[in-house]
């Protein structure tokens, strides 16, 4: 089966400016998670969406931070205006359905690596 | 809320050796606990999960025991690859529907 897509893979933009990412997820995972991987650092959860509503999203920066799931399929990542600190390894996962057992396998795409300038 | 701490690395190891990567969580309740991997230029994998007090999750040779009264889930495997070289990363995952928490990750480098 296809596997979670994420584009771009790599970017590079100035600080200041605005990026937006890419996800498709699994055919049919109800379930979408936006993790933010800085260097040396494990994955933080940025915002969960189950179908086309946001489950979690305490930890997203809504300052510059944005993300939308319109359709309950794939989904969009933007920041505007970005900051250095903004660098890190942006991960799109899916699962099955969120609401299910605390066993729900994630299925992780390879990312995408941003550097601000 | 919850965390999970794991041992710093880098570990560096020769083809064979035993390895142990140590993880402990905090959590309220029992929390399913979880090691993914993340292969160079891949995407991260679960390699596996235990969902309760005891169990042990095995794959690859790999094995994680879930215990509640160390608070621990540690990563061993009776003699490494070369081909296991990779970051890992120790997670949990407390109630139903939320996400997981992740570990630093570990590099493991082993050479021939």
């Amino acid at each position: 089966e296809a596997g979670v897509a994420q584009s771009p893979r790599y970017k590079i933009i100035e600080k200041r400016q605005s990026v937006a990412f890419w996800c498709n997820p699994i055919s049919g995972h109800a379930t979408l998670y936006w993790y933010q991987q800085i260097l040396g650092q494990g994955p933080k959860l940025l915002i969960q969406f189950q179908n086309n509503g946001v489950v979690d999203d305490s930890q997203l920066p809504k300052d510059r931070f944005s993300a939308e799931r319109l359709k309950g399929v794939d989904s969009t990542l933007k920041i505007q205006p970005a900051k250095l600190e903004d660098s890190a390894v942006y991960l799109c996962a899916s699962s099955l359905a969120g609401g299910g057992g605390t066993n729900e396998k994630l299925f992780f795409g390879s990312g995408t690596q941003l550097s601000v300038l | 809320g919850n965390s999970v701490t794991q041992m710093e690395g880098p570990v560096t190891l020769s083809e064979e050796a035993f390895l142990t990567i140590n993880c402990t969580y905090t959590a309220t309740g029992y929390p399913s606990l979880f090691w993914y991997v993340q292969y160079p230029g891949e995407g991260l994998q679960l390699l596996l999960k235990a969902t309760k007090a005891d169990d042990k999750g095995s794959n690859k040779g790999f094995e994680a025991t879930y215990r509640k009264e160390t608070t621990s889930f540690h990563l061993e495997k009776g003699s490494v690859q070369v081909s296991d070289s990779a970051v890992y990363f120790c997670a949990s995952r407390g109630q139903a529907g939320t996400a997981l928490i992740f570990g630093k990750g570990t590099t493991l480098s082993v050479s021939s």
